[in-house]
């Protein structure tokens, strides 16, 4: 079991460009989430996977963020058209069913500079 | 948005003091849990509560939880350098206000175990 691993670990990119990061997480896991981290701040929730459906969008996903999982195992979340604004740690977590108490487990996040 | 608010937002001791955080949300809870985050890195997960428990226990942690005042407290006993890392509060409504399958994170105290 090697964890959450996520990719790119850092980003820095200039405003407009897309941007692509990627979750693998635990194996056995069949909930997947993202969240947003700014400095100071706890993690925004943006999304979340129950296998391959997306069953759950933050109003913080604006059009300009998509994010998919394709075969219930690994999930990209693409930002088009950067903003500063965008600037922030983006997280990955994942979990097993809910019946074992919905404790998520993080991977190292992917820091998103745009310049 | 942030359910959770922790307080206090910095602490700051020595070595071998108790360390003592709190956390208050605003709707009904399934579980509340707290994490831990070294500063650029991901979350860890350090204990879960749950709505129908009011204490529990692991090595140095100690965590309450007030489901009346809608509120939870973090003890750290016998601190350590090594316990410097902001930890969060996390709540998870059990889909009981329409909260879906996420947890909601609160801001966070900022811990510095000085030697």
């Amino acid at each position: 079991d090697t964890g959450v691993s996520q990719d790119p670990r850092h980003k820095i990119t200039k405003r407009g460009q897309n941007v692509t990061f990627r979750c693998d997480p635990i194996s056995e896991h069949n909930r997947l989430y993202w969240y947003r981290q700014t400095l100071g701040q706890g993690p925004e929730f943006l999304t979340y996977f129950q296998n391959e459906a997306q069953l759950e969008k933050s109003r913080l996903l604006s059009d300009r963020f998509s994010a998919e999982r394709p075969k219930g195992s690994f999930s990209t979340l693409e930002i088009q058209r950067t903003e500063q604004g965008d600037s922030a740690m983006y997280l990955c977590a994942s979990g097993l069913d809910r019946s074992s108490g919905n404790t998520i487990y993080f991977g190292e996040g992917s820091w998103l500079t745009v310049v | 948005s942030q359910q959770g608010e922790e307080d206090p937002q910095a602490l700051s001791i020595q070595e071998g003091e108790n360390a003592t955080m709190n956390c208050s949300y605003k709707t009904s809870i399934n579980n509340l849990q707290w994490y831990r985050q070294n500063s650029g890195r991901g979350l860890v997960h350090l204990i879960l509560i749950r709505s129908n428990e009011r204490e529990k226990h692991s090595g140095r942690l100690r965590v309450t939880l007030d489901t009346s005042k809608k509120s939870s407290s973090l003890l750290i006993t016998a601190s350590r350098a090594a316990d410097t890392a902001s930890y969060f509060c996390a709540t998870d409504d059990g889909g009981l206000t329409g909260g879906g399958n996420k947890l909601t994170f609160g801001t966070g105290t900022q811990l510095k175990v000085e030697l």
